[in-house]
């Protein structure tokens, strides 16, 4: 099984301040490595997918980055609307696997 | 606008079975992978099941091989997760999500497994 390991677990950040989150693989994924987000009470929501594609409707401070083991996800000047946990997915190995997770709170 | 919506979540001693079904819209549904996601109270995002867009390829976690069953009716637009000989540890909230991405979720519906 690939393990997802994400650092930090926890950031208290202040408005416009940038965000790195990383994201270690255990084994070799390739791109095949995704970025949710997930507010309080909410469903997650696919931010970033295959390492650096970004989607449609997500903020342009919102980028990623990385292949093979090593990903970053990062959020350049947080607004308040970012505070979320975030989560790491790999889908190329079975099972799939998730990071543990990165709760960002606004100071 | 593309949606899923989950039912059939509950209360359920242990030992006891529930089906959970997601109901997909928006979107032609044959043409897309599903699974299934679960997520523990405050805790973290699992992977629980895969199945593709024909429902030949079927895939599961070891934590519920053997007592979950995934399947689809693409002409209903529907998703299911059979869970049988449920366990106080599948307690949590599941979601159905689409393709290897997971581009769409569900609101989700929470299953809980206690004496």
């Amino acid at each position: 099984e690939i393990v997802l390991t994400q650092s930090p677990d926890f950031q208290s950040v202040t408005p416009k301040e940038k965000v790195t989150i990383v994201c270690r693989a255990s084994q070799n994924i390739g791109s095949s490595l995704h970025w949710y987000q997930q507010k309080a009470d909410q469903s997650p929501k696919l931010f970033i997918k295959h390492a650096s594609q970004s989607l449609s409707g997500v903020p342009s401070r919102f980028s990623g980055s990385g292949s093979g083991t090593d990903f970053t996800l990062t959020i350049n000047s947080l607004e308040a609307e970012d505070a979320a946990t975030y989560y790491c997915h790999q889908s190329s190995n079975l099972p799939k696997t998730f990071g543990q997770g990165t709760k960002v709170e606004i100071k | 606008e593309v949606q899923l919506v989950e039912s059939g979540g509950g209360f359920v001693q242990p030992g006891g079975s529930l089906r959970l079904s997601c109901a997909a819209s928006g979107f032609t549904f044959s043409d897309y992978s599903m699974n299934w996601v679960r997520q523990a109270p405050g805790k973290g995002l699992e992977w629980v099941s895969y199945i593709s867009r024909s429902g030949s390829t079927i895939y599961y976690a070891e934590s519920v091989k053997g007592r979950f069953t995934i399947s689809r009716d693409n002409g209903r637009n529907s998703l299911y997760l059979q869970m049988n000989s449920l366990r106080d540890e599948d307690t949590a909230v599941y979601y159905c999500t689409r393709d290897t991405v997971n581009d769409c979720w569900g609101q989700g519906t929470l299953v809980t497994v206690s004496s």
